[in-house]
């Protein structure tokens, strides 16, 4: 079955900066990406995802990037602000169209931390 | 308003007592899932159903058990619940590959 792997698990930048994320998955039949975000005492909210069709994907200070080949996806965020502090998920799906007989496999998430 | 609600939000219990939470979505989604949240292990799927009547196995489906009798309500059941079932549950449910997530349950099996 699919493996997500997520690194680094914790992450500190100081406000402004670039934060990255990486995620390696190990099913080649996967071919969608999600990443989501968990502010502290909150649910799980998708901010992007990619699909195997796309290398990168922007969304204003947010992107992801996916490279096939190497079975690995980063979340790229830029000019860092004090309210993207929180823990990010990855996940992979095999499925574009999840009404098949499909796991949704999630990374053990990054807790993003940005300094003052 | 669309969304996924979850009860109870908080419940401490006693190993062996059977529980169940609740899962309703308002958004005629047929794709649900459940997951526990537990600090570095990150969220792992419990089951997951595609319609009425249909459920699988996700990674830890043991010691849980679901149903999916009508579209909306997806409940979690622990049939006798023990200490290492305590964790932070999710519902989720699924719209073209977007997933909603419920608000939480906090669970402390003692």
């Amino acid at each position: 079955g699919e493996n997500v792997e997520q690194h680094p698990s914790t992450l500190s930048v100081q406000e402004g900066d670039s934060a990255v994320i990486k995620c390696t998955y190990s099913d080649s039949a996967s071919n969608y990406f999600p990443w989501y975000k968990q502010e502290l005492g909150k649910r799980p909210q998708l901010i992007i995802d990619i699909r195997s069709n796309v290398g990168e994907k922007k969304d204003q200070r947010i992107a992801v990037t996916l490279n096939k080949t190497a079975k690995h996806f980063s979340l790229h965020i830029t000019e860092t602000q004090p309210e993207d502090s929180a823990v990010y998920f990855c996940a992979a799906s095999p499925r574009i169209n999840m009404n098949r007989d499909d796991k949704i496999i999630f990374g053990k998430g990054t807790r993003l931390h940005i300094l003052p | 308003e669309a969304q996924v609600t979850q009860n109870p939000r908080y419940l401490i219990t006693v190993t062996g007592k059977k529980l169940t939470v609740t899962c309703s979505q308002n958004m005629n989604h047929e794709y649900m899932s459940w997951y526990r949240q537990d600090p570095g292990l990150g969220l792992r799927q419990i089951y997951y159903s595609m319609n009425v009547e249909v459920t699988d196995k996700g990674d830890v489906p043991e010691g849980y058990k679901v149903s999916r009798k009508e579209k909306r309500n997806f409940p979690l059941i622990l049939e006798s619940p023990s200490p290492n079932q305590t964790s932070l549950y999710f519902c989720a449910s699924l719209q073209g590959e977007t997933q909603y997530f419920g608000p939480g349950t906090r669970l402390l099996v003692l």
